[in-house]
């Protein structure tokens, strides 16, 4: 059974950092691109930054490049995204996202999110 | 970049309606797009992907078609358990983008 527990969301002042994480398994970790997407309070989804399965590849959205990092440890099945110079926009659930098939996406698992509030 | 316009934003509806949402692609994405239903304090679910294959174990109700810039999700009889927000994304090119999501309500 394919599970991600996301981890790491907090509390944290404007311009400062948090580092979420990803712990994934029940499936081929290595093999696989990871995503992660955010959702702000009562708003949509915005997805946010990918990594290919042996990391080689990322890609940002333009509202956090820059700022935000991902990266992942095979050993460890899990892919981190580092997250620095935070501002009031970016306080959101955190989802990470694994995609359906070989392809970067669409998203067929999802973790429970975790949530950034970012605020002074 | 690539802007996904989803229509309505909201819909009332009643049980055993018929639902039908929009995504237009602000540049043509071919097949690659995907349809989410998430309920709330969840994470979305994937319901339709390359425009029209229904995700495994989901209910033949839910359709998509559409191929290039314009999209529709049906639900064909909506269920009790279907109240939910709807988004379409396109998974054509970097950055990926999300509609800004269909709200079914209770009528």
């Amino acid at each position: 059974e394919v599970q991600l527990l996301e981890s790491g969301g907090g509390l944290v002042q404007p311009g400062g950092s948090l580092r979420l994480s990803c712990a994934a398994s029940g499936f081929t970790f290595s093999s696989s691109g990871m995503t992660w997407v955010r959702q702000a309070p009562r708003k949509g989804l915005e997805w946010v930054s990918a990594i290919s399965g042996t990391g080689a590849s990322a890609y940002y959205a333009d509202s956090v490049k820059g700022r935000f990092t991902i990266s992942r440890d095979n050993s460890k099945s899990t892919v981190i995204l580092q997250m620095n110079s935070l501002r009031a926009e970016d306080t959101a659930i955190y989802f990470c996202a694994k995609p359906y098939g070989s392809g970067w996406s669409p998203f067929d698992f999802w973790g429970q999110g975790t949530l950034v509030t970012v605020s002074s | 970049d690539i802007q996904m316009t989803q229509s309505p934003s909201s819909v009332s509806a009643s049980v055993g309606d018929r639902v039908t949402i929009t995504c237009r692609a602000s540049q043509g994405i071919s097949s690659y797009l995907a349809w989410y239903q998430q309920k709330p304090g969840k994470a979305p679910k994937l319901l339709i992907h390359g425009a029209s294959s229904l995700h495994s174990g989901l209910p033949s109700r839910f359709s998509g078609s559409g191929s290039g810039t314009d999209f529709t999700l049906t639900i064909s009889s909506l269920q009790p358990e279907d109240f939910a927000s709807y988004y379409c994304q396109q998974a054509n090119s970097f950055p990926l983008t999300f509609g800004g999501g269909t709200k079914v309500e209770f009528k």
